[in-house]
């Protein structure tokens, strides 16, 4: 299966500065990555549909510009949490996901980020 | 929006019960995963069934899918203490619709 790398693997942050955290594939082209977020003891939320070369897709209430989306090749897609504040901490989790083209595949995880704003 | 609910929202036995997770869904659906995540890490991939399946099997895991209820099972057999964790269900549509995920069952395993 596809190998997906997510780095930073944690990260505290002070509140009102910005974080960058980058997912590539690996082994993978992917034009669709996809960014979850995940509160304590809660699921997994998708926040945005990430797409090569063009504008990401956010959920609804996702806010697109406090969390900025980057998918300028096949392989790397980059979230960006603006202005961070505490309530963004978080575990944030990216996605490549096999489409028609690759048949009926599993999603492909990163280890995820851990982001602690103080 | 949650695609799908899990239940229990949490579950406790002793090791080497079996231990069974039910998932309900919404709408159709082109297949089924089932993801394990240790507190805090990343998810882990345990099982994926599709739409014109009913019955998976790997290892000590088994997986159902009943279409018409728009739900699915996973059972855990022989348990461990090392299986404790949070089981979530995911299910995707065609192409290259997005994964959503249910809720998710916390399983404890008491050694």
């Amino acid at each position: 299966g596809a190998v997906v790398s997510q780095h930073p693997s944690w990260v505290i942050c002070k509140s009102g500065t910005s974080v960058k955290i980058e997912c590539r594939s690996l082994d993978f082209q992917a034009t669709t990555m996809f960014w979850y977020r995940q509160f304590p003891k809660q699921s997994l939320m998708l926040m945005a549909t990430s797409n090569e070369g063009s504008k990401a897709t956010y959920e609804q209430g996702v806010e697109k510009d406090k969390f900025l989306i980057n998918h300028a090749s096949l392989t790397l897609s980059t979230l960006t949490v603006t202005s961070a504040h505490p309530e963004d901490s978080s575990f944030y989790i990216c996605s490549v996901q096999g489409g028609l083209l690759v048949g009926n595949t599993e999603a492909f995880f990163g280890q995820g980020t851990r982001l602690t704003v103080v | 929006s949650q695609q799908g609910e899990e239940d229990p929202q949490a579950l406790s036995i002793q090791e080497g019960e079996n231990a069974t997770m039910n998932c309900s869904y919404k709408t159709s659906i082109n297949n089924l995963q089932w993801y394990r995540q240790n507190s805090g890490r990343g998810l882990v991939h345990l099982i994926l069934i599709r739409s014109n399946e009913r019955e998976k099997h790997s290892g000590r895991l088994r997986v159902t899918l009943d279409t018409s209820k728009k739900s699915s099972s996973l059972l855990i057999t022989a348990s461990r203490a090392a299986d404790t964790a949070s089981y979530f269900c995911a299910t995707r549509g065609g192409g290259y619709q997005k994964v959503t995920f249910g809720t998710g069952t916390k399983l404890q395993v008491i050694p």
